[in-house]
């Protein structure tokens, strides 16, 4: 059973920039969740993809995006980045009926200059 | 809305020691509960879960008893080891409008000496 995974593991950018991560959900599983976790802070929800669509979404602004494919794999885009924006982004998995329970990958480390 | 609240780290402790973290939490439903760890320059990892009051979540030697009279899921290990060492989240899921978001405490570092 393959786990979740994310890329790239780290990444550089400058503000105002445009950043693409991506997540490979665990097999079977058909809700992706991701998560924000500032320097020293706990994970802050960010938003949850179902069946390719966004199914809740936390306090963040409209320039955080995301798709789930087909084959459930997931990409969160952030526009217009910002210094606070660097940060631990976390993907998790899980299976929709058994939602309490998600995976968490291993996350991808933005750092926004 | 809901929240939680840990103890603030860094807890030091001796290896073999007894450990406690305390954990509470507000939910306007019914939640379930997790402790999650993470250790450094990684993702965060189940360490336990309880889905319904009075449960015990337990794994690796550690434990948590899911407390509804007092919002409680305090994390306990009897004999901690250096291995130990690493942050940990404690955790709530709430199915809201049919998402299942956690909402995570800021983290309690342990730190285990040898």
């Amino acid at each position: 059973e393959t786990g979740v995974t994310q890329s790239p593991t780290h990444l550089i950018k400058t503000r105002g920039q445009q950043v693409t991560l991506r997540c490979s959900s665990q097999s079977g599983h058909n809700t992706v969740s991701w998560y924000q976790q500032a320097l020293g802070q706990g994970p802050q929800f960010i938003f949850q993809y179902y069946r390719e669509e966004e199914n809740g979404r936390g306090n963040f602004p409209p320039r955080f995006s995301g798709l789930q494919f087909p084959n459930y794999s997931s990409e969160l885009n952030v526009n217009a980045l910002e210094l606070d924006d660097s940060a631990l982004y976390l993907c998790a998995s899980s299976f929709r009926d058994v939602a309490y329970e998600q995976y968490f990958g291993p996350g991808t480390r933005l750092t926004v200059t | 809305g809901d929240s939680v609240t840990q103890m603030e780290g860094p807890v030091t402790l001796s290896e073999e020691a007894f450990l406690t973290i305390n954990c509470t939490y507000t939910a306007t439903g019914y939640p379930s509960l997790f402790w999650y760890v993470q250790y450094p320059g990684e993702g965060l990892q189940l360490l336990l879960k309880a889905t319904k009051a009075d449960d015990k979540g337990s794994n690796k030697g550690f434990e948590a008893t899911y407390r509804k009279e007092t919002t409680s899921f305090h994390l306990e290990k009897g004999s901690v080891q250096v291995s130990d060492s690493a942050v940990y989240f404690c955790a709530l899921s709430d199915r809201a409008s049919g998402t299942y978001k956690y909402i995570f405490g800021t983290g309690t570092r342990l730190k285990v000496l040898a």
